[in-house]
């Protein structure tokens, strides 16, 4: 059973720093990982998908790297703003239409 | 492009009652799904569709039901309504993954279901 964990559950940084989340996968068989964000109350939008075939996207100050031999995401924030406080959530996709999110980690950037 | 449009926004149900709670999409994606979202519980699928006229459980589908009559539209409904089903409802669509589309998946803003 694939199981997605996020680490940490929730970090707390001044603005303007870099900052790395982390998503681990137990089973390197995915289609794809996709990070989202969620602010409070309400929906999930989506920040970078990476294919399975792919190292990395980036976008703006994001970049999602993949390295699936080790069942590894990471999420790179660069200069870190107030205004990405959020929870970020990665998941995977699978071959079969199934789809395992992890927890989350809640973010908060104080200015 | 409006994406994934889910209704209501909020709702108040008496245990028992019934509802149904929105949702449609206009990108024409094959892949429509339920989640609830809970404190401590993350995600949870609660009934996905591959294309109309298919439906599946997913990890919590009990106390829940669905139906695709149509490309864009994926209703679920809650028979007799628990308070255990107070949560967020979201709905999410996404192309298939034939022919090496990406996959990615889009959500709705949520609906929040309170069951007294």
């Amino acid at each position: 059973k694939q199981e997605v964990t996020q680490i940490p559950a929730a970090l707390s940084v001044p603005e303007g720093e870099n900052l790395v989340l982390n998503c681990s996968f137990t089973d390197s068989a995915i289609y794809n990982l996709q990070w989202f964000r969620q602010d409070p109350g309400k929906g999930l939008t989506s920040l970078l998908l990476i294919q399975s075939s792919q190292r990395e996207q980036t976008s703006g100050r994001l970049n999602a790297s993949l390295d699936k031999s080790s069942g590894r995401s990471t999420l790179y924030i660069a200069a870190s703003q107030p205004g990405d406080s959020a929870t970020y959530l990665c998941a995977v996709i699978l071959y079969g239409n199934k789809l395992v999110f992890g927890a989350g980690t809640i973010l908060r950037v104080k200015s | 492009n409006a994406g994934v449009t889910q209704t209501p926004k909020f709702q108040v149900l008496k245990t028992g009652q019934s509802m149904t709670l929105q949702c449609a999409q206009d990108m024409n994606h094959e892949y429509m799904s339920w989640y609830r979202q809970d404190p401590g519980m993350g995600l949870r699928l609660i009934h996905y569709s591959v294309g109309a006229g298919i439906t599946d459980q997913g990890e919590v589908p009990n106390g829940y039901n669905v139906s695709r009559s149509t490309t864009e539209d994926f209703p679920l409904r809650l028979l007799s309504a628990a308070p255990s089903q107070t949560s967020v409802y979201f709905c999410a669509s996404r192309s298939g993954l034939a022919g090496g589309r990406t996959g990615e998946l889009f959500f709705g803003e949520g609906s929040r279901l309170t069951v007294l």
